[in-house]
């Protein structure tokens, strides 16, 4: 069985500070790993992926995300964040032809 | 540019209304989902199509029908709605290949039932 986790349903933020959003997975077979962030009132939009190689993957916006396999994780990290960062980020992972996500985690930056 | 166009934005219908979600992408994909996303929740399969005239049901399919008669156009249709799909529901589509491509979204069609 396939299952995503996302640790935080809320980050509050400064702008300017780093921030990491957490994400945890269940598979029992290899999967490959997305962020998508999805904008007020707008579908989702892809940030990165991971398939297959350097287990740092870098995104757009400036994210980047780790995949961790011994620990099942791929979280999102991003140096220094931004107003127009402010989004709702959702985890998700692809082992067939079917996409499970996490419960997202709402980033709220404040000047 | 991929796009995934979804014929309305926002809807108010009655219980008991049948209910047409039309989504028309123009890529080409052979794949294209349904998915509802509701608060705390994050997004939920309702159905996906690998190919014409061919459908899969997804995690909550119940209640939902879905039709895809041209690669290019995906429906889901309500046939009785309920207060409990008030939701944002969202397509997709992907590209046939393996299981690498990413899924590109439209803007949602939230609808509201009373």
């Amino acid at each position: 069985a396939q299952s995503v986790t996302q640790l935080d349903s809320q980050v509050p933020v400064f702008e300017e500070a780093p921030v990491e959003l957490r994400c945890n997975y269940s598979s029992s077979v290899s999967v490959y790993l997305f962020w998508y962030v999805q904008y007020p009132n707008q579908g989702l939009q892809l940030l990165l992926k991971y398939l297959s190689g350097s287990t740092l993957v870098k995104g757009i916006n400036g994210f980047e995300a780790e995949f961790n396999k011994s620990q099942t994780s791929f979280h999102l990290r991003k140096p220094s964040v931004h107003i127009s960062d402010t989004a709702e980020y959702f985890c998700a992972v692809n082992p067939f032809n079917k996409f499970y996500f996490g419960s997202g985690t709402k980033l709220n930056v404040k000047p | 540019d991929v796009k995934v166009t979804q014929s309305s934005r926002y809807l108010v219908k009655r219980t008991g209304e049948k209910v047409f979600l039309e989504c028309v992408q123009d890529m080409d994909h052979e794949n294209m989902f349904w998915y509802r996303q509701d608060p705390g929740l994050g997004l939920r399969l309702i159905y996906f199509s690998y190919d014409v005239k061919m459908k899969e049901k997804g995690d909550i399919p119940e209640g939902y029908s879905v039709s895809r008669e041209k690669k290019e156009r995906f429906s889901l249709i309500l046939e009785s709605a309920s207060t409990n799909q008030t939701s944002m529901y969202l397509c997709a589509s992907r590209e046939g290949q393996g299981n690498t491509g990413e899924l590109f979204f439209g803007e949602g069609s939230r609808l509201t039932v009373l």
